[in-house]
């Protein structure tokens, strides 16, 4: 266990529709990420919040939002789905930038 | 923009001997951080080592090793005495700031090592 964690692990969901992705930092951490790995893409940064502040944005879609709240957690929400958006979607934290990032074991999102 | 090379997609390594995994970089900022990450089988991502763009000695960590070259914009990755369990893949990363902390990475390595 590496201390942060995403749920759901597995998620399955039809085009179009709307999901949320959840995860809660390792306990002391307050910079949170959004990745997202495909294989076409491969890791893919999508966002960074640091205590409630959005701070960092990659290639992150319009359709794609997300938000971390003052207990910490952080929320990914994809919204009109599509094939395309299938993918291993990592949340990772961090306690200064020149340690590692501890990454949670992602949420395999598959769109059918 | 920022753009991180692994030009190795697979490499072989017998157990018990070292391995050199190639990294290279490009970014005009002076200040940035390079990391290694392992990704085995089972999915997760692990974090292995960093290296400072000033850190004037390569980081170590048991048997990981980064090879900086900076001027050459490289950064290795050198598994000593490997083992069957180093078997996965591995992610070049690196680090800038730009308001917040973005981290990009390689394409990654996958490395297979034989018994």
């Amino acid at each position: 266990d590496s201390g942060v964690t995403q749920t759901p692990k597995h998620l399955i969901t039809a085009t179009g529709q709307r999901v949320t992705l959840r995860c809660s930092p390792r306990s002391g951490d307050l910079s949170v990420y959004w990745y997202q790995q495909s294989l076409d893409q491969g890791l893919q940064f999508l966002i960074q919040y640091y205590n409630g502040e959005e701070r960092a944005k990659g290639n992150i879609l319009e359709r794609f939002s997300a938000q971390q709240f003052p207990d910490l957690h952080s929320e990914l929400n994809l919204s009109s789905l599509e094939l395309g958006d299938s993918a291993l979607y990592f949340c990772a934290s961090s306690v200064e930038a020149n340690y590692g990032y501890t990454f949670g074991s992602g949420t395999r999102l598959t769109v059918v | 923009a920022q753009k991180i090379t692994q030009t190795q997609p697979g490499m072989f390594v017998q157990e018990k001997e070292a391995v050199t995994l190639d990294c290279t970089y490009d970014t005009s900022d002076q200040s940035y951080g390079l990391f290694w990450y392992k990704q085995p089988s089972s999915g997760e991502m692990i974090f292995l080592i960093y290296q400072g763009s000033y850190d004037e000695q390569n980081a170590t960590e048991g048997r990981y090793s980064l090879n900086f070259q900076k001027a050459r914009k490289s950064a290795n990755l050198v598994i000593s005495a490997s083992q069957l369990g180093d078997s996965a893949m591995y992610f070049c990363a690196m680090r800038e700031y730009t308001g917040g902390f973005k981290t990009i990475f390689g394409a990654g390595t996958r490395l297979f090592v034989k018994a």
